[in-house]
């Protein structure tokens, strides 16, 4: 389908664990970000990419890693999980022309550490 | 340090009147603003925007006002209907920023 989703949707897994929250667009798109919700906080950005194989930190990026080998796939890794890392996370994605902020989100993806 | 602020976390109004939501920014190198609605369960999506070199934006029922002397942008709903209620995050970035910075939200109940 056309778009950009996010897989899983819901996820539970344990302190310690490493696990990777996955993002594909369809558009083609040269930036795609990964955000996290938390109540009180609003969406506050992990990392984000400006095309394959460039990368950079947002505002929270400790305890994850990201990876941008093919443009349309920016997959989230939380290394070591931690309960402070429940929340729910959305990727999105937007154009490169520069007048064009408007960024296109998926589902999101609930996470909790147990 | 919070550079767009959200001051309301959340506001009631009747259905049929007007909705106001507020936003305040600190970055005067912002130019561009934007409004995203969200549904539960869902992933934020694009509602309006309004660039710096204007101070009003119309698109239906949505329209965005900016002051940029006050560093201060609103969204009016007008009217106000059950299928808006919804949060409501502002956001802004500059001429040369890839990211766009958001508020923590507004949530709006639409009250029948």
């Amino acid at each position: 389908d056309a778009g950009i989703t996010q897989s899983p949707r819901y996820k539970i897994t344990e302190t310690g664990r490493q696990v990777t929250l996955m993002c594909h667009q369809t558009w083609s798109h040269s930036y795609m970000f990964w955000y996290r919700q938390d109540l009180g906080h609003g969406l506050r950005l992990i990392y984000y990419s400006a095309a394959a194989d460039i990368t950079d930190k947002g505002e929270v990026p400790d305890g994850y890693v990201v990876s941008r080998s093919k443009t349309e796939n920016f997959p989230l890794t939380l290394e070591s999980a931690t309960r402070s890392q429940t929340s729910v996370y959305f990727c999105a994605s937007r154009g490169d022309r520069a007048h064009l902020y408007e960024q296109y989100f998926g589902p999101g993806t609930r996470l909790t550490v147990t | 340090d919070q550079q767009v602020k959200q001051n309301s976390p959340s506001l009631s109004v009747q259905e049929g009147r007007i909705s106001i939501l507020n936003c305040d920014y600190t970055n005067s190198m912002f130019d561009y603003f934007l409004w995203y609605k969200k549904y539960p369960a869902e992933g934020p999506t694009f509602l309006i925007s309004i660039s710096s070199i204007k101070d009003k934006n119309e698109d239906g029922r949505f329209t965005v006002f900016l002051n940029k002397s006050a560093k201060h942008l609103s969204l009016h709903i007008v009217p106000s209907q059950p299928g808006d209620s919804a949060v409501y995050f502002c956001a802004a970035s500059g001429a040369r920023d890839d990211k766009i910075i958001f508020g923590k939200g507004t949530r709006l109940h639409i009250l029948p």
